[in-house]
């Protein structure tokens, strides 16, 4: 079975300052996709990077990026120019490509953002 | 375009009563998927679909059934509420290279 690990269960940043949320994973596929999903107060989960295993390319999406290293399982999320509405609740989730394509989730990081 | 619905968004159970929660997607996603989301735990599978009439069970089966009759829908049943059920409970779906889509979530507080 697949497992994911967030060990930072708390991180808070200053306002436009850059902020790493880190995530490992421990898996014997090799096809498989990984997440980071945005839970603000409202409860509402929302994609916000999406990465193919088998992409060498770390995803990119605006403000967002990860670093992705494939051989030691780590995932993390970096989070450039920090505004107030990126306080949240982030999650890590893994996601088998082998049939019933269901997410495994880490226990989450609580993203603090400092005016 | 909803997307994925659940119903209802907030619910008080007495320890004891029967509950289903029902999540609707108008997607036509082949995949559905129930978590309950608690403090420190992240969300954890209960139990999900791969196709309409399927079902199989996930990390914390336990006290929870579930149907698949129609594609869209996934209902999400306890017969005998316990305390440890109360939970914040989100209905997914998904279909092959897509990402998956979350339901606003259902606040269960069971007393």
């Amino acid at each position: 079975a697949q497992t994911v690990t967030q060990s930072q269960p708390e991180m808070s940043v200053q306002e436009a300052e850059t902020v790493t949320l880190s995530c490992t994973y421990d898996t014997s596929e090799s096809d498989y996709y990984l997440f980071w999903y945005k839970q603000p107060p409202s409860r509402q989960m929302i994609l916000v990077i999406r990465q193919e295993a088998y992409k060498q390319q770390n995803a990119t999406e605006n403000r967002f990026s990860v670093n992705f290293q494939k051989a030691a399982k780590s995932f993390s999320l970096k989070i450039s120019d920090s505004q107030l509405g990126d306080a949240a609740m982030y999650f890590c989730a893994y996601q088998s490509n082998f049939g019933n394509e269901k997410l495994t989730f880490g226990t989450g990081t609580r993203l603090t953002i400092i005016p | 375009n909803a997307g994925v619905t659940q119903t209802p968004k907030f619910r008080v159970l007495k320890t004891g009563q029967s509950m289903t929660l029902l999540c609707a997607q108008d997607m036509n996603h082949e995949y559905m998927y129930w978590y309950r989301q608690d403090p420190g735990m992240g969300l954890r599978l209960i139990h999900y679909s791969v196709g309409e009439g399927t079902t199989a069970k996930g990390e914390v089966p336990d006290g929870y059934n579930v149907s698949r009759l129609k594609k869209q829908n996934f209902l999400l049943g306890l017969e005998s509420a316990a305390p440890s059920q109360t939970s914040v409970y989100f209905c997914a779906s998904t279909e092959w290279d897509t990402e998956a889509f979350f339901g606003q979530g259902t606040r269960l507080t069971v007393v």
